[in-house]
């Protein structure tokens, strides 16, 4: 079945890095452009990224350009989101969720990988 | 910056209608922003219900429908059940790669 499994969350310091990971099964990942989401504890979703399927583009918020960088390996069916620098704000579950073909919308989500950042 | 707005929490009675609403701080929502439909309950990664504002995902009961109701997105569910209760996310594509999540509604079914 089509599967988005997340990895990479943690606690970690103010002004550092982290890395997340998404595998991809289930379906042709190299056809799918792909979001990250996130969700601060008890607050709503927030758009954070979109990469196309082939990387040709990639889009950011606001609240992360600069710090974060969406990117994918198609050969190893992987979504990854580098982030740097690091806030007490992007504290957040952080979902990767599949651009449904030809729309914009988000039809295939991950359980989610949580990101701590405190001091 | 644009914020897209929901109503904070709605309640509807079991096997009654409710239509909950995506709008725009700023303008009206239409078609062009292909508004999309999630459903989250606590613990869950959201589902997507409803794209392009009035297209229902494979598997999702034909008691949710989405339209355009005037200057915003809705989303109708009609005779709703109680595993309704849930919250709801509306997302709007602002055009050049960027999309906006609104607050979300929480759905109580009592």
């Amino acid at each position: 079945q089509m599967q988005l499994v997340e990895s990479g969350g943690g606690v970690v310091q103010p002004g550092t890095s982290l890395r997340l990971s998404c595998a991809a099964s289930g379906f042709t990942f190299s056809t799918f452009g792909m979001h990250w989401v996130r969700q601060a504890p008890g607050k709503g979703l927030e758009w954070v990224a979109v990469i196309w399927s082939d990387a040709s583009n990639k889009y950011y918020a606001d609240s992360v350009k600069g710090r974060f960088t969406i990117s994918r390996d198609n050969s190893k069916n992987t979504l990854y989101l580098q982030m740097n620098s690091l806030r007490v704000e992007d504290t957040a579950m952080y979902y990767c969720a599949r651009r449904l073909t030809g729309q914009s919308a988000f039809d295939i989500w991950g359980q989610g990988t949580m990101v701590t950042v405190s001091s | 910056q644009t914020v897209v707005t929901q109503e904070p929490s709605f309640s509807v009675s079991p096997g009654g209608t409710v239509t909950l609403t995506c709008g725009l701080s700023s303008g009206s929502v239409s078609n062009t922003y292909y508004p999309s439909w999630y459903q989250q309950t606590p613990g869950q990664a959201p589902r997507m219900l409803i794209y392009s504002t009035n297209t229902r995902s494979s598997g999702v009961p034909d008691r949710f429908s989405g339209s355009i109701l005037g200057n915003k997105a809705a989303l109708t569910i009609t005779g709703a059940q109680a595993d309704d209760e849930s919250d709801y996310y509306c997302a709007l594509y602002m055009g050049s790669g960027i999309w906006v999540f609104g607050g979300g509604t929480k759905l109580t079914v009592l």
